[in-house]
């Protein structure tokens, strides 16, 4: 069974804060790792695909790091701002080579003003 | 573009019935995933439909059946329905089922059963 972890499971910032979360995922049989921010009442939204070891990839405060021999993937946000808050999932794709994503729980990012 | 859409946007079933849900993939994508998700868990990969075809499938009983349509739309039934099924379903589409490619996700249907 495949399993993919996220931690924290839930996070509390104050406004400004940067922060960070792991998700840790199968190091073999490696395709793509994926992450999703999703906010409440909306739907997941796609921020990063992963592929190579090393890869870091930014968008804006957001930026995610990938190391596929260890098996693990940062999420970094700096200056945290509440329209940060959300809950942001990883996904270890692809087991048996096609685009079925296996996700973790998420970490639950709340950023107070 | 016009983004996925899912239809309805809840539903309450009762025990034994039987539920259909829809869903309209991006334009442009021609593969379509459903995931279930639980309260307080990742969502969970049900089936994924390319071209007109399942492309692959999680551990769902088979009263979990799809279908694509030629316009890439999507259907997933679910029959004999359990209480266990109650969760939010979410759809996504995609530009082709290559790892490299990013899913863009509807906003689900929150199904309940009674």
């Amino acid at each position: 069974i495949l399993n993919v972890e996220q931690s924290p499971q839930s996070l509390h910032v104050q406004e400004g804060d940067s922060t960070n979360f792991t998700c840790s995922f199968p190091s073999s049989n490696f395709y793509a790792l994926h992450w999703y921010r999703w906010e409440t009442a909306k739907s997941p939204e796609a921020l990063f695909v992963m592929t190579l070891n090393g890869d870091e990839k930014k968008k804006g405060r957001i930026s995610a790091t990938l190391n596929t021999k260890e098996g693990y993937s940062y999420l970094y946000i700096k200056g945290s701002q509440p329209e940060d808050s959300a809950t942001y999932l990883c996904a270890f794709c692809c087991p048996g080579g096609y685009n079925k994503l296996i996700f973790g729980a998420g970490t639950r990012l709340a950023v107070h003003p | 573009e016009t983004g996925v859409t899912q239809s309805p946007t809840h539903l309450i079933k009762t025990r034994g019935q039987q539920v259909t849900l829809r869903c309209s993939s991006q334009s442009g994508h021609n593969t379509v995933s459903w995931y279930q998700q639980a309260l307080g868990q990742g969502p969970q990969f049900i089936f994924q439909y390319y071209r007109e075809e399942e492309n692959g499938r999680g551990n769902f009983p088979p009263r979990f059946s799809g279908l694509q349509f030629p316009n890439y739309s999507s259907e997933l039934n679910v029959n004999a329905l359990e209480l266990d099924d109650s969760a939010l379903y979410l759809c996504a589409s995609s530009l082709g089922a290559d790892s490299n490619q990013p899913q863009h996700f509807g906003d689900g249907t929150r199904l309940s059963i009674l």
